[in-house]
């Protein structure tokens, strides 16, 4: 099935300098590739997401690019602030699973510090 | 999280024991998953729902079963539960599949003694 691999598990940057963190997927036929925050003690949060047939995607402080040639994506986070501390998973879309709808295989995640 | 809940938040059962967790929506989304979240591991599928009594295994399934007899409600149940499945349990819906719209729940915090 597919596999998910996320890079580094933990982050930690000073307040205003960017972030980076890096998946890669092995599934060549996964299409839709998002990001998910998660706080303590709640459920993942769809952050930023693209689809194959686009290479970068903006909202504000957040970007994401896809490679889909090397089959690898990744979240960009500009400024951070201390309020973006948090796990970040990432995600792709995977057909291993018959009748799923296309059921989200997940990395392992990101920890990521905002210290002041 | 608007449109999905689960239940209970917390349970502490003990080994060999069956457990229900309870995921309901009120978006009437097709699509319903149940995942297991450990350290060091993410998000691992357990069950998949793509309507009405028509469920599936994902990656983690053995000593899990599930069942959907209405749309709103997706129930897990560990038929007798092990200190392994010791985990946070996440539902997630998604109206068209394809990964999109996934929404999840706040989890339940499952712990085994």
């Amino acid at each position: 099935g597919e596999n998910v691999e996320q890079h580094p598990s933990t982050l930690s940057v000073q307040e205003g300098d960017s972030a980076v963190i890096k998946c890669t997927y092995s599934d060549s036929a996964s299409n839709y590739f998002p990001w998910y925050k998660q706080e303590l003690g709640k459920g993942p949060q769809l952050i930023i997401d693209i689809r194959s047939n686009v290479g970068e995607k903006k909202d504000q402080r957040i970007a994401v690019t896809l490679n889909k040639t090397a089959k690898h994506f990744s979240l960009h986070i500009t400024e951070t602030q201390p309020e973006d501390s948090a796990v970040y998973f990432c995600a792709a879309s995977s057909p291993s699973w018959r009748n799923s709808g296309y059921a989200l295989n997940f990395g392992k995640g990101t920890s990521l510090l905002v210290t002041p | 999280d608007a449109g999905i809940t689960q239940s209970p938040r917390h349970k502490v059962t003990e080994t060999g024991t069956p457990v229900t967790l309870r995921c309901h929506q009120t978006e009437n989304h097709r699509y319903m998953y149940w995942y297991r979240q450990d350290p060091g591991h993410g998000l691992r599928l357990i069950h998949y729902s793509y309507g009405v009594k028509d469920t599936d295994k994902g990656e983690v399934s053995d000593g899990y079963s599930v069942s959907r007899s209405k749309t709103e409600d997706f129930l897990l149940t560990l038929e007798s539960a092990t200190s392994s499945q010791t985990s946070v349990y996440f539902c997630a819906i998604s109206e068209n599949g394809q990964g999109l719209g996934y929404t999840f729940g706040s989890g339940t915090r499952l712990t085994v003694v």
